[in-house]
């Protein structure tokens, strides 16, 4: 079964101190995967996807298909990361799955 | 930029209501997506269209119907709105194609049943 999961609900880090959101899948096909982020009162938005192979905000994701993971990474979070965040996964041509998501707080 | 709208930010109905969710899109996206979103659950696929008139049932469509009559509107309705509807309802678009699976959501519809 196609499935997203994001193990940890809840993270808190300090302020400059690196950060790992861990998301995990199944799937078998060849797997398209997505970060969302969902700052407080806005809307749900595309932070970064595998495809593109880029670094937003200082956030990176890399694809590891030995491991089933697409951890999001940011050597130094900022106050302004704090959100929510989802891992999310395309499957086939029309339907997304999207992980439980995980609550970041950066600490002052 | 891709604006999604949806027609209420607050909704309070009664246990039996029908209750309508309308999302509107400007960007002329094929594909258009009701999503529930619950603490610990994260986003659940509730429907998808991916044309006019066009529908598919997501993971929890049980409850719900939805009508997409044009491209431009697709709608959420609750046959008879029950107190485990309560819930943030999102909708989304997306534009078709391998390169553009990016998906723009509205604003969200704070749903309360009493």
């Amino acid at each position: 079964a196609q499935r997203v999961t994001q193990p940890e609900k809840l993270l808190s880090v300090f302020k400059g101190a690196p950060v790992e959101l861990k998301c995990n899948y199944s799937y078998s096909g060849s797997p398209e995967l997505f970060w969302y982020v969902q700052y407080s009162r806005q809307r749900l938005q595309l932070l970064l996807r595998h495809i593109s192979r880029e670094s937003i905000k200082g956030f990176t994701a890399d694809l590891n298909k030995g491991e089933t993971s697409f951890h999001l990474k940011k050597p130094f979070a900022q106050e302004e990361d704090s959100a929510m965040y989802y891992c999310a996964l395309m499957v086939g041509n029309n339907d997304m799955r999207f992980g439980a998501g995980t609550r970041l707080t950066v600490k002052p | 930029d891709v604006k999604v709208t949806q027609s209420s930010r607050y909704l309070v109905k009664r246990t039996g209501e029908k209750v309508f969710l309308e999302c509107v899109q400007d960007m002329d996206h094929e594909n258009m997506f009701w999503y529930r979103q619950d603490p610990g659950l994260g986003l659940r696929l509730i429907y998808f269209s991916y044309d006019v008139k066009m529908k598919e049932k997501g993971d929890i469509p049980e409850g719900y119907s939805v009508s997409r009559e044009k491209k431009e509107r697709f709608s959420l309705i609750l046959e008879s709105a029950s107190t485990n509807q309560t819930s943030m309802y999102l909708c989304a678009s997306r534009v078709l194609g391998v390169s553009y699976n990016e998906q723009f959501f509205g604003p969200g519809t704070r749903l309360t049943v009493l």
